[in-house]
């Protein structure tokens, strides 16, 4: 079963305007966290948000925050103000507590191709 | 601080060859994850290592192989390539291990892509 599910393969917007970029997930663990990151035509992935299972608050970080909505399992990335560096692939990803020793896995979606137009 | 640096950023091989890519992390970074990227399949994780001891390990086939140094460099092997091994290969580092609970962040590299013929 899909543990990040990312149902906008392409999305548009006009400059200066806000985007949702959705991500669901599923996982039975009670700790986990959840990931945006951006990866633009060059390949590198560049993180830029971060929400635990137990933060309270919704993560922001300058132009993006999270609506995390726990009860639904959605992590949805919010982007103020778009511009049009902002145009690349975005990926939601989710590491789960029952990693036991280990961190470093990551379960990504399968990403959105935002495209931001002057 | 230099990033993540992946060598060589472009590869082509031939189906049955074997290939090695190399990661080299941020210095003081001591877990290093490598994955894969496709269009059909998108990111998946292939392994992670930690002091030289790879900690955890994707649905792969066992022609996927890896190690770490004990300078923290990573190197991941590739045998008998086929067609679908086609992707790009990326690798992440992160800064601390045991403790760091579930908040520390990959920083990734620029990957390697690697082309079957």
């Amino acid at each position: 079963a899909q543990k990040i599910t990312q149902t906008q393969p392409g999305m548009f917007v006009q400059e200066k305007e806000a985007v949702t970029l959705d991500c669901t997930y599923d996982t039975s663990d009670q700790s986990y966290g959840l990931f945006w990151y951006k990866q633009p035509s060059s390949g590198e992935m560049i993180f830029l948000i971060y929400q635990g299972s137990y933060d309270e608050q919704n993560a922001t970080e300058g132009r993006y925050s999270l609506n995390f909505q726990k009860a639904r399992k959605s992590a949805n990335l919010v982007i103020s103000a778009s511009q049009l560096g902002d145009s690349a692939m975005y990926f939601c990803a989710m590491r789960e507590g029952s990693g036991g020793t280990s961190y470093g896995k990551l379960t990504f979606g399968q990403g959105t191709i935002l495209t931001v137009h002057p | 601080k230099a990033g993540v640096t992946q060598t060589p950023r472009y590869l082509i091989k031939t189906r049955g060859q074997q290939v090695t890519l190399s990661c080299s992390p941020i210095s003081g970074h001591r877990s290093v994850s490598w994955y894969q990227q496709t269009p059909g399949q998108g990111l998946q994780f292939l392994f992670e290592y930690f002091s030289e001891t790879q900690r955890n390990k994707g649905n792969f086939p066992g022609r996927f192989s890896g190690r770490q140094f004990s300078n923290s460099r990573s190197e991941m092997n590739v045998s008998t390539l086929e067609l679908g091994d086609s992707a790009l290969y990326l690798c992440a580092s992160s800064p601390i291990f045991f403790g760091g609970g579930l908040r520390y962040e990959q920083y990734f590299g620029p990957g390697t892509r690697l082309t079957v013929t």
